[in-house]
């Protein structure tokens, strides 16, 4: 069964700082992994998906990468501003079309003006 | 740009009482997931659809739950009776089709209360 795990589970970075999210899963035969923003009470806002055939996707000052062999995931978050803040999910997609995306538990991220 | 829809975004009920949750996809997506998330936990899947076909309800508690898709298009969700444990936020999503090429965009949620 595909777990997916995320560390840490919360972060509070000063504004302007550079930080990396983790994410790791235990199945290595994804199809893709997306990551979400999730602000408070909100739902789930899409940030980049990555196919298994790619190693990294970019959108602004975001940049995700994807290691199948080593079960890894990295979202990397430019000069951090308070906006932000939230919490961020991972969630991956197992190789057979109609398999559920599989989330962590997300990490809560805190960028302190 | 286009969204998922869903109503109502809050619901206070009692325990025993019926609740039900609507979910209108984006236009054209042939499938539609429910998902619940408890507080702190990640989403997890109820029930997925392909146009107005169950392919994945294994999850979904089926003595209080029902999940429906009539005609292909919006859904609904609902509880009948709801427990305590069954406070979370539902969210809806929606996909082109099935398939990881995809992604699933998803709705604002209904924050259920059950109290």
């Amino acid at each position: 069964k595909q777990e997916v795990t995320q560390i840490p589970a919360a972060l509070s970075v000063p504004e302007g700082e550079n930080l990396v999210l983790n994410c790791s899963f235990t199945d290595s035969a994804i199809y893709n992994l997306q990551w979400f923003r999730q602000d408070p009470g909100k739902g789930l806002t899409s940030l980049l998906l990555i196919q298994s055939s790619q190693r990294e996707q970019t959108s602004g000052r975001l940049n995700a990468s994807l290691d199948k062999s080593s079960g890894r995931s990295t979202l990397y978050i430019a000069a951090s501003q308070p906006g932000d803040s939230a919490t961020y999910l991972c969630a991956a997609l197992l190789s057979s079309g109609n398999t559920p995306l599989v989330f962590g538990k997300g990490t809560r991220l805190s960028v302190i003006a | 740009e286009a969204e998922v829809a869903q109503s109502p975004r809050y619901k206070i009920t009692e325990k025993s009482q019926a609740v039900a949750f609507w979910c209108d996809p984006i236009s054209g997506h042939a499938t539609l997931y429910w998902y619940r998330q408890i507080l702190g936990q990640g989403p997890e899947l109820l029930v997925q659809f392909q146009d107005e076909s169950v392919v994945d309800d294994s999850q979904l508690p089926k003595d209080r739950f029902s999940a429906e898709r009539l005609k292909g298009v919006d859904s609904t969700l609902k509880i009948q009776p709801a427990e305590l444990g069954d406070s979370a936020m539902y969210l809806c999503a929606s996909s082109l089709t099935a398939g990881g090429y995809y992604e699933q965009y998803f709705g604002p949620g209904t924050r259920l209360t059950v109290t």
